[in-house]
């Protein structure tokens, strides 16, 4: 079974401030996607990396994905209140199956 | 343009009955997905359909069944409900597979 795991699992960060959030997975995997959850709310999907090197960035988030390195990382640039929340990584094991990490809680304090 | 819309919000139900879920996709989405989530198992992923055909399902016991219809909607079933059921059950779609996902706001089922 493919294990994917985050860390840090709870994360407090200053505004302002730079921070970067790592997803490994055990087994080969070309698809990465990233999630967010606001506490007592749905997921909103961040982003979805599809190949080796794939680079994304939306705002103050930007995702990455090293497939042979099996790592992707969420950096997070001069962090805000409204950032605070859950993020989630999962990985699509070929096709077959879908793992979620264990989420990492972000708290940005003013 | 509506987002994607599940029925029921909010369920309860007792253990041995069973219960259907109702996913309403994004207009002209085709795929859909759905996931459990529980404070102990955390996010697990339940199946995934693509115009009608179970393309991926997850590590869930045969109680646990879904279907797609013509029109993209989709439905799960849970029959003889147990206690570690209760959940929060999660349907997003997407325009095709490997597309960034839009989420429902979930149905929560309790089970007594």
């Amino acid at each position: 079974e493919l294990k994917v795991e985050q860390n840090p699992l709870f994360l407090s960060m200053q505004e302002g401030k730079n921070y970067t959030i790592y997803c490994n997975y055990s087994t080969t995997s070309d698809r990465l996607y990233w999630y967010r959850q606001d506490p007592g709310k749905s997921l909103e999907s961040l982003f979805v990396l599809l190949s080796n090197g794939a680079v994304k960035q939306e705002g103050r988030l930007m995702a990455s994905l090293d497939t042979k390195a099996r790592l992707s990382t969420l950096h997070i640039t001069a962090a805000v209140h409204d950032l605070s929340a859950t993020y989630f990584c999962a990985v699509d094991s070929n096709g077959n199956q879908f793992y979620f990490g264990t989420g990492t809680s972000l708290t940005v304090i003013p | 343009k509506a987002g994607v819309t599940q029925t029921p919000r909010y369920l309860i139900k007792t253990r041995g009955q069973q219960v259907t879920l109702s996913c309403s996709p994004i207009s002209g989405h085709r795929s859909v997905s759905w996931y459990q989530q529980t404070p102990g198992q955390g996010l697990q992923f339940l199946f995934e359909y693509f115009s009608e055909t179970q393309r991926n399902k997850g590590n869930f016991p045969g109680r646990f069944s879904g279907r797609q219809f013509s029109n993209s909607r989709s439905e799960m079933n849970v029959s003889t409900l147990e206690l570690g059921d209760s959940a929060l059950y999660l349907c997003a779609s997407s325009l095709s597979l490997n597309q960034p996902q839009h989420f429902g706001d979930g149905t929560r089922l309790s089970i007594l």
